[in-house]
C-alpha cells in the first residue's frame, strides 16, 4: 500500500517569498491533516479536512497560510508571504475517517526560509 | 488548549537497561498514540491506546494508560541501540484525531 506522498521534499526560499507544498494522501482516505514541526518540538496541528471540507483550522494563521483539498483527494499548503518563523517540517498525515484511530504522515517537507 | 507534557526530554542509557517515558496531559481523552521519529523522516506509529488500564506491548516497548491520572507511560527493556530515535506521545483533543503532540523524548542507547 502506498503510504502518504510529500513534495518536495526540501525548499528553501526567502522571507517574504511564496511558497506550497504538496500532499497526496492514502488511497481512499478521507480525512488529511497538514502538521507543522518547528525543530526540537512535536507537531502542532495547522488544519483537519474531511474530504474537501475543513474540519479544523483553529491553529492556522490565516493572515499568511491557506490550504485546499478542492476534490476532497490531494492537498496543497502554502505560505504567501513567508517569515523566518516559518522555517520547519511540514508534515501531511492521513487517516481512513475522522473516527479512525490511526493517521500515516507523509515524510515532510523541510522548509528553511532566509 | 490541551497540553502534553513528556519527561525526560532527554534520555540516555546503556544497552541493557530498562527505563520508562512519561506523558502527562492536562484534559480528558480516550485515544492516546505513541510514535517514534528517526533523523530526518517521518513519524512512525507505535502503539495506540483506547481505555483505561490499555497496555500494549511490541518487542522491547511496552506503552500503558490511566486516563483518571491523565497519565501514559512507555517502557524500554533491556535497550538496544537500534532503539535510538525520538519518541513522541500524543492525545486526541476533540475524537476526531486531532492530535496534540508532547514535546518528544530523544532516546540514545549508548553501546
Amino acid at each position: 500500500e502506498a503510504g502518504v506522498a510529500q513534495s518536495p521534499r526540501y525548499k528553501i526560499i526567502e522571507k517574504r517569498q511564496s511558497v506550497a507544498f504538496w500532499c497526496n494522501p492514502i488511497s481512499g482516505h478521507a480525512t488529511l491533516y497538514w502538521y507543522q514541526q518547528i525543530l526540537g518540538q512535536g507537531p502542532k496541528l495547522l488544519i483537519q479536512f474531511q474530504n474537501n471540507g475543513v474540519v479544523d483550522d483553529s491553529q492556522l494563521p490565516k493572515d499568511r497560510f491557506s490550504a485546499e483539498r478542492l476534490k476532497g483527494v490531494d492537498s496543497t499548503l502554502k505560505i504567501q508571504p513567508a517569515k523566518l518563523e516559518d522555517s520547519a517540517v511540514y508534515l501531511c498525515a492521513s487517516s481512513l475517517a475522522i473516527q479512525s484511530t490511526e493517521a500515516f504522515f507523509g515524510q515532510g517537507t523541510r522548509l528553511t526560509v532566509v | 488548549e490541551l497540553k502534553v507534557e513528556q519527561n525526560p526530554l532527554f534520555l540516555s542509557m546503556q544497552e541493557g537497561k530498562n527505563y520508562t517515558i512519561y506523558c502527562n496531559y492536562s484534559t480528558t481523552s480516550d485515544r492516546l498514540y505513541w510514535y517514534r521519529q528517526d533523523p530526518g523522516k517521518s513519524l512512525e506509529s507505535l502503539f495506540v491506546l483506547l481505555s483505561n488500564g490499555a497496555v500494549k506491548q511490541e518487542g522491547r516497548l511496552m506503552a500503558s494508560l490511566d486516563t483518571k491520572a491523565r497519565l501514559s507511560t512507555l517502557h524500554i527493556t533491556a535497550a538496544v541501540h537500534d532503539l535510538s530515535a525520538t519518541y513522541f506521545c500524543a492525545v486526541d483533543g476533540t475524537g476526531a484525531n486531532n492530535l496534540f503532540f508532547g514535546t518528544g523524548t530523544r532516546l540514545t542507547v549508548i553501546p
